[in-house]
């Protein structure tokens, strides 16, 4: 069985460029969130795809969008892209419920932006 | 606002030392806190999780315990080795969220020294 996977593992940008990231879920996962983490700090919360609609979103401004595909697969789009948006980008799959569920995480999208 | 803090930063023991490793909350109304293990530019791989109505959670060496009237969670890892170094990330998912949305402490940086 198949956990979390993404891609690209590793990505190299100039300002101003636009990135997609990938994710595919966990079999059997419905829902998939998407994680921003600089170095050296935890993860944050940028939104939660849910039947292909945004279901929550963190403190993150519109340049960051998403999609869900019908077969839970998602996409994380970032535009205009900043030096600041240099991180590490996590997608953790999970069922919508129970909410007492664990969250599994994939292995990240190193977005290094020049 | 919940807001979740791990402290200390970084902790170095000698290999064979019994641990504790602290999280810290604001706001007690969570469904379930979980602990995870980073290694260095790697995703999240999850170790124990507690849920609300839990006091503790044991996983081979790991123990985990939850107080949610204090805030308060703490890993603890018996004889640690040096394969232990990572860093520990604590994560909580809030009662007043039914997205599932995790909030992450800043984590602790483990060294096990042979």
């Amino acid at each position: 069985d198949a956990g979390v996977t993404q891609s690209p593992t590793h990505l190299i940008k100039t300002r101003g460029q636009q990135v997609t990231l990938r994710c595919s879920p966990k079999s059997g996962h419905d829902t998939v969130s998407w994680y921003q983490q600089a170095l050296g700090q935890g993860p944050q919360f940028i939104f939660q795809y849910y039947e292909e609609e945004e279901r929550q979103r963190g403190n993150f401004p519109d340049r960051f969008s998403g999609h869900q595909f019908p077969n839970y697969s998602s996409e994380l789009n970032v535009n205009a892209l900043l030096l600041g948006d240099s991180a590490l980008y996590l997608c953790a799959s999970s069922l919508v419920l129970p909410l007492v569920d664990t969250q599994y995480f994939g292995p990240g999208t190193r977005l290094t932006v020049l | 606002k919940q807001e979740v803090t791990q402290i200390p930063a970084a902790l170095s023991v000698p290999e064979g030392e019994n641990l504790v490793l602290n999280c810290s909350f604001t706001d007690s109304a969570i469904y379930n806190l979980q602990w995870f293990r980073q290694d260095p530019g790697k995703g999240l791989t999850s170790l124990l999780l507690i849920q609300s109505s839990q006091r503790e959670q044991t996983s081979g060496r790991l123990n985990a315990s939850l107080d949610k009237s204090s805030g308060r969670s703490t890993l603890y890892i018996a004889a640690s080795q040096p394969g232990d170094s990572a860093t520990y990330l604590c994560a909580l998912r809030g009662g007043s969220s039914n997205t599932g949305k995790l909030i992450f402490g800043q984590g602790t940086t483990l060294q096990v020294k042979p």
